[in-house]
């Protein structure tokens, strides 16, 4: 079955870490996107690519890299910069209109 | 200003009942789309139900249904019949601009949590 798979589903940080979130599709999606979710909060846009080898930041990009070397894959780098990295990460791609896919999500916790 | 404003943190509604959530946006484009999206305890995403800036009727989907009233720039989403699995977060999104070509971001409300209750 095609989808999106994120890893790991629960990643602990140690303040000054850099950690990377994986997220894989096999849709044959062009589009990809990175949310951040906070507890009680809506989805917010970190980093979008739309082929690959090219993305751009969204609204909330500080602290945060990504790559697309891959069009199957759009791996998420958490770094040090980021002050408050504890929150709820979705990947999602998009193939049409109204298309889009989303992952389960990996919870992040800073201990 | 928002984007995508939903006033509601939360509702609650009885078991078989139907239920409005409201959302609300903000945009210049003429054209966009507007989505509605389920997020239980388990946090994934489920699409809802999809309306086009253009789409001429409401859309609907099974028990889904998004009330487009464009001039006022809501898209409220009915849910009949409410069952207890209905229980969890809602979010109203958009995509502004164009689908094709374009990056085609959403941007999300807040969200409203819905309680069904026997």
């Amino acid at each position: 079955d095609g989808g999106i798979t994120q890893s790991p589903k629960y990643l602990f940080r140690k303040e000054g870490q850099n950690v990377t979130l994986s997220c894989e599709q096999n849709l044959n999606h062009d589009a990809m996107y990175w949310y951040r979710q906070d507890p009680g909060q809506g989805l917010r846009l970190i980093y979008y690519s739309q082929i690959v080898n090219d993305f751009q930041k969204g609204d909330i990009a500080e602290g945060y890299s990504v790559s697309r070397e891959k069009k199957e894959s759009f791996p998420l780098t958490v770094t040090s910069a980021q002050k408050n990295p504890t929150a709820f990460y979705l990947c999602a791609s998009r193939d049409s209109e109204y298309g889009y896919t989303f992952g389960s999500g990996t919870r992040l916790t800073v201990v | 200003a928002q984007k995508i404003t939903q006033t509601q943190p939360g509702m609650f509604v009885q078991e078989k009942e139907a239920v409005t959530l409201d959302c609300t946006y903000d945009t210049s484009d003429q054209s966009y789309g507007l989505f509605w999206y389920k997020q239980p305890s388990s946090g994934e995403m489920i699409f809802l139900i999809y309306q086009g800036s253009y789409d001429e009727q409401n859309a609907t989907e099974g028990r889904y249904s998004l009330n487009f009233q464009k001039a006022r720039k809501s898209a409220n989403l009915v849910i009949s019949a409410s069952q207890l699995g209905d229980s969890a977060m809602y979010f109203c999104a958009m995509r502004e601009g164009r689908w094709a070509g374009t990056a085609s971001k959403l941007t999300f409300g807040t969200g409203t949590r819905l309680q069904v209750t026997l």
